[in-house]
């Protein structure tokens, strides 16, 4: 089992539209969690941290579920934008500050 | 102020020989991790070092890499006897502190390395 499992997708919506990723990570003692956007040939960019509680960011959610081992992402009123690859990211725990990277899911907002 | 640079951003190469890839972090940043990406695949853990600590080498997928960080600074990632299989893109990536794994991490734009 991978220790960070996403959809690949692609998921293609319409502008305007909610969309939601989800990711699980198979390591309990994980302590940090983040999504990171990554555009075509390009390098990984910090999209938000995702807390316990829950956090937004303008029309990004993210949420984590500790219990499940379950982090979401939900994009608002998508834009043309925001089509990249969304990286599910999580501190691999035990100390230090090692990131272990899904493989990424891919969203096309069109027209 | 300046991102993190990497250099060369292309580099092709024939199989057997060694490669050196370079980091230069974002100025005060402590911490600074390499990753590669190969082709559909996600960014895998390569090496991690923070200040004057010994690095996390848990990641290096053979004896044929190797990294140092001179003065706590740029960072030089060498790979020997290059394979096909190592082509890949390889980031660098650098944080403040490094610690409490809440640090963000600031990527370069990688290298893009092609084994023929």
């Amino acid at each position: 089992r991978k220790e960070v499992e996403q959809d690949p997708g692609p998921f293609n919506v319409p502008e305007g539209a909610t969309v939601a990723f989800n990711c699980t990570y198979s390591n309990s003692a994980s302590q940090s969690f983040f999504w990171y956007r990554q555009d075509c040939r390009k390098e990984p960019k910090l999209l938000m941290s995702v807390y316990s509680s829950g956090n937004e960011d303008g029309r990004f959610t993210a949420q984590l579920n500790r219990a499940s081992q379950y982090i979401s992402l939900l994009i608002r009123d998508s834009k043309l934008s925001d089509s990249a690859t969304y990286l599910c990211v999580v501190n691999g725990g035990g100390g230090g500050n090692k990131l272990t990277f899904g493989t990424g899911t891919q969203l096309k907002v069109e027209l | 102020g300046a991102g993190v640079s990497q250099s060369p951003s292309n580099k092709v190469t024939e199989k057997g020989k060694d490669v050196e890839l370079r980091c230069d972090p974002i100025s005060g940043h402590t911490a600074l991790y390499w990753y590669r990406q190969s082709l559909g695949q996600g960014l895998e853990f390569l090496i991690y070092f923070q200040g004057n600590s010994a690095p996390d080498k848990s990641g290096l997928p053979s004896d044929r890499f190797s990294a140092e960080r001179t003065g706590g600074s740029v960072s030089t990632l060498t790979i020997q006897r290059t394979q096909q299989e190592d082509s890949a893109v390889y980031l660098c990536a650098s944080s403040l502190a490094g610690t409490g794994g809440t640090d963000t991490q600031y990527f370069g734009p990688g290298t893009r390395l092609t084994v023929l």
